[in-house]
């Protein structure tokens, strides 16, 4: 019973580089999201999508692109990694945008140097 | 507009006494609320969720939470702590749409032998 998988768990970068988080949920869910994690900032939206074929932009998109794949995966895309995208990265899925609880994936550390 | 604030940002506890985690939120409607947990470098787990059903809502773990609707509030509790419940805690408020999902800022909960 996997849940929500995110590829790789801890990436290092230099400045420039590109890089995709992969993920991955098996419930069968409509909606998938991807927030980042910083120290006292609770977690910020970066995309989400209601449904497949659908992508819409969150709180925080600049500096990253999204796709969805197919219902099960949606994947992030830094194109020109910078500093300021060292965080903590969590995919998360729910059965739909306007009900019912989020289920997370570990998450995916990534340091920009 | 929504929002959410969790009123302390460390509670510390003696193993073996009551919790208790603070959130107050803002909503112009009837909201979904939950309340999260995160063990370090884990993803967020769900504790519990309120769906407008009944006002207090047991979780897993030992924890529950009161909807109080004339103070605003969603404070998470649990009768004696135990030294695993040491995580970080995460109220959330989620509306209509993948842009009104909001999280608190987080509480860290500190477990003392």
């Amino acid at each position: 019973n996997a849940g929500v998988t995110q590829t790789p768990k801890f990436q290092v970068l230099k400045t420039g580089q590109s890089m995709t988080l992969q993920c991955a949920q098996d419930m069968n869910h409509n909606s998938m999201y991807w927030y980042r994690q910083d120290p006292g900032m609770g977690l910020r939206l970066i995309y989400y999508s209601a449904s497949e074929g659908t992508t819409d932009k969150g709180e925080v998109p600049n500096g990253y692109n999204v796709s969805r794949l197919n219902k099960r995966e949606f994947s992030l895309r830094l194109e020109s990694a910078a500093p300021s995208q060292t965080s903590v990265y969590f995919c998360a899925s729910s059965i739909g945008t306007s009900a019912g609880e989020l289920f997370f994936g570990e998450g995916s550390r990534l340091t920009v140097l | 507009a929504q929002s959410v604030t969790q009123l302390d940002s460390h509670v510390s506890v003696s193993e073996g006494t009551p919790v208790l985690l603070r959130c107050n939120y803002s909503s112009s409607y009837s909201p979904s609320l939950f309340w999260y947990v995160q063990h370090p470098n884990k993803g967020l787990q769900l504790l519990l969720k309120y769906t407008s059903a009944a006002t207090l809502v047991k979780g897993i773990n030992g924890f529950e939470a009161e909807f109080k609707k004339s103070e605003t509030s969603f404070h998470l509790t649990k009768p004696s702590a135990h030294m695993s419940d040491a995580a970080e805690y995460f109220c959330v408020v989620r509306g209509s749409s993948a842009s009104k999902i909001i999280f608190g800022s987080g509480t860290r909960l500190s477990i003392r032998p």
